[in-house]
């Protein structure tokens, strides 16, 4: 496609609800990374696939949240038992690889209530 | 790791003034210092980007310095205009431009 794609753009979750979320990358690009943006913040990385392979996922808050990329193009994100804590905008990026421009997804904002 | 320092967190001119926005770095390792803007509701977009290799860059209204013995870079908005009225992210990835410590933003007000 033209640009990264995420979906959903808005998803209500009530807490303990499993959520997924989905990042469909621009075709080509090597590495793919999540990031969360509480609001009024700067996004925060949680997770990072060159291809198919997770090569950090220092970022991620708890052993809730889980990613995937098992074609190394699309990929999931995975939060178990949703907390109010989780409630952010998730971002994905895309990057040719190396020092090379990241293109962002519009994000989906997830809300736990 | 990277520790990104931005300010200030808000900055309000009046159209036609300029605009600039400056980021502390700590890593000695970072060389790619790119510049995002987000406005409401919508995706973080790169407008600029600087490489440890040169000390400026300009595109238009647009430019970046970088002072790598002092560990900061600034954003210079000149002219400045309603529609550049969002926030701005500074960012410094040490090896994949993904991978970046983001500002916390600075929230630009452009008055008509």
């Amino acid at each position: 496609g033209a640009g990264v794609s995420q979906s959903p753009r808005y998803k209500v979750a009530k807490r303990g609800q499993d959520v997924a979320l989905r990042c469909d990358p621009i075709s080509g690009h090597v590495s793919l990374f999540w990031y969360q943006q509480a609001l009024g913040q700067g996004p925060e990385f949680l997770t990072y696939f060159q291809n198919e392979a997770q090569l950090d996922k220092s970022g991620l808050p708890s052993d809730r949240f889980f990613a995937e990329r098992p074609e190394g193009s699309v990929s999931t994100l995975k939060i178990q038992r949703t907390q109010q804590e989780d409630s952010a905008v998730y971002l994905c990026a895309s990057t040719i690889g190396g020092l090379a421009e990241a293109f962002f997804g519009q994000g989906t904002r997830l809300t736990v209530v | 790791g990277e520790n990104v320092e931005q300010h200030p967190s808000t900055l309000s001119v009046q159209e036609g003034d300029s605009a600039v926005i400056k980021c502390t770095y700590s890593d000695s390792a970072s060389n790619y210092f790119p510049w995002y803007k987000q406005e409401l509701g919508k995706r973080p977009q790169l407008i600029i980007d600087i490489r440890s290799n040169v000390g400026e860059k300009k595109d238009q209204r647009i430019a970046v310095t970088l002072n790598k013995t002092a560990k900061h870079f600034s954003l210079h908005i000149t002219e400045t205009q309603p529609e550049d009225s969002a926030v701005y992210f500074c960012a410094a990835p040490i090896t994949n431009a993904g991978k970046s410590t983001f500002g916390d933003g600075t929230t630009l007000t452009v008055k008509p």
